[in-house]
C-alpha cells in the first residue's frame, strides 16, 4: 500500500467552528488530491497540489482551503464547517497529472453539527 | 463540463457469473478512462485504466472496452468471487503527462456501482 495516511480518521464538529484535515505522504509523490465522497456523487475534487506551494481548485473548492508548505504533507481547511461539508474526505497522491494511477488515503469521516 | 454517469447503481451475481458495469461521458475531449475499487472502509484502488489510443483491455478476470464514438464504456469482471464485491467507480479526464499544467484538468468520477457477489 501506498504510504499516505490522514489525520484525524473521525471528527464531529459544531457549525461554524474551523477544521483542518491532515494528509501526509512518505512516497515523495509530487502531486496530491483532496476529494470528498458523498452518496450518489462519487469522488468530487477540492482542491490539489502539483508541487509545494502550488495549488488549484477543483470542482468543489468553495468554502475550503489548502496549503502544501512541504512535500510530504497537503492540509484542507474549512474556515467555517457548515453542515453541508458533512462528508468523507479522501486524500490521494501521484507521480504524475491526472491521467497517472491515484494512491488514495484512508479516509476522514467529518461530521459537522 | 464533463458529466459521467453510471449504471447499474447496485448490482448483484452469483459466484461465477460476470458483472458488466457501463459509463458514458459527454466530454469529447476525455481520453483516459480509469477503474476505481472501494472496500468498505477503505479508499478507492485503482484496477484498471484506458486511454483513447486503445480499444479495450485486459488484466485477468478483467477488462475495460472503450468506444470513443458512442462516448461509452465499460467494465467486465468475468468468474466472479465474492472478494470482487466492492463499489466500483468509473472516471473520465482529459489526461495529460509530464508537463505542468497551469489550469485545471478535471478527473470526473461517476456515482459508483455496489457490486455484490453471491456464493
Amino acid at each position: 500500500d501506498a504510504g499516505i495516511t490522514q489525520s484525524p480518521r473521525h471528527k464531529v464538529t459544531e457549525t461554524g467552528t474551523p477544521v483542518t484535515l491532515r494528509c501526509h505522504q512518505t512516497e515523495n509523490h509530487r502531486y496530491m488530491y483532496w476529494y470528498r465522497q458523498d452518496p450518489g456523487h462519487g469522488l468530487r475534487l477540492i482542491h490539489y497540489s502539483y508541487g509545494v506551494k502550488d495549488t488549484d481548485k477543483g470542482e468543489v473548492s468553495d468554502g475550503y482551503s489548502v496549503s502544501r508548505s512541504k512535500t510530504e504533507d497537503f492540509l484542507l481547511t474549512l474556515e467555517s464547517a457548515t453542515s453541508s461539508q458533512t462528508s468523507v474526505y479522501f486524500c490521494a497522491i501521484s507521480e504524475g497529472g491526472m491521467s497517472y494511477e491515484q494512491y488514495f488515503g484512508p479516509g476522514t469521516r467529518l461530521t459537522v453539527t | 463540463g464533463e458529466n459521467v454517469e453510471q449504471h447499474p447503481s447496485t448490482l448483484s451475481v452469483q459466484e461465477g457469473d460476470s458483472a458488466v458495469i457501463k459509463c458514458t461521458y459527454s466530454d469529447s475531449a476525455s481520453n483516459y478512462f480509469p477503474w476505481y475499487k472501494q472496500e468498505l472502509g477503505k479508499g478507492p484502488q485503482l484496477i484498471i485504466d484506458i486511454r483513447s489510443n486503445v480499444g479495450e483491455k485486459k488484466d485477468q478476470r478483467i477488462a475495460v472496452t472503450l468506444n470513443k464514438t458512442a462516448k461509452h464504456f465499460s467494465l467486465h469482471i468475468t468468474e466472479t468471487q465474492p472478494e470482487d464485491s466492492a463499489v466500483y467507480f468509473c472516471a473520465a479526464s482529459e489526461g495529460w503527462e509530464g508537463i505542468i499544467k497551469t489550469s485545471y484538468d478535471k478527473v470526473i468520477f461517476g456515482p459508483g456501482t455496489s457490486l455484490s457477489v453471491i456464493p
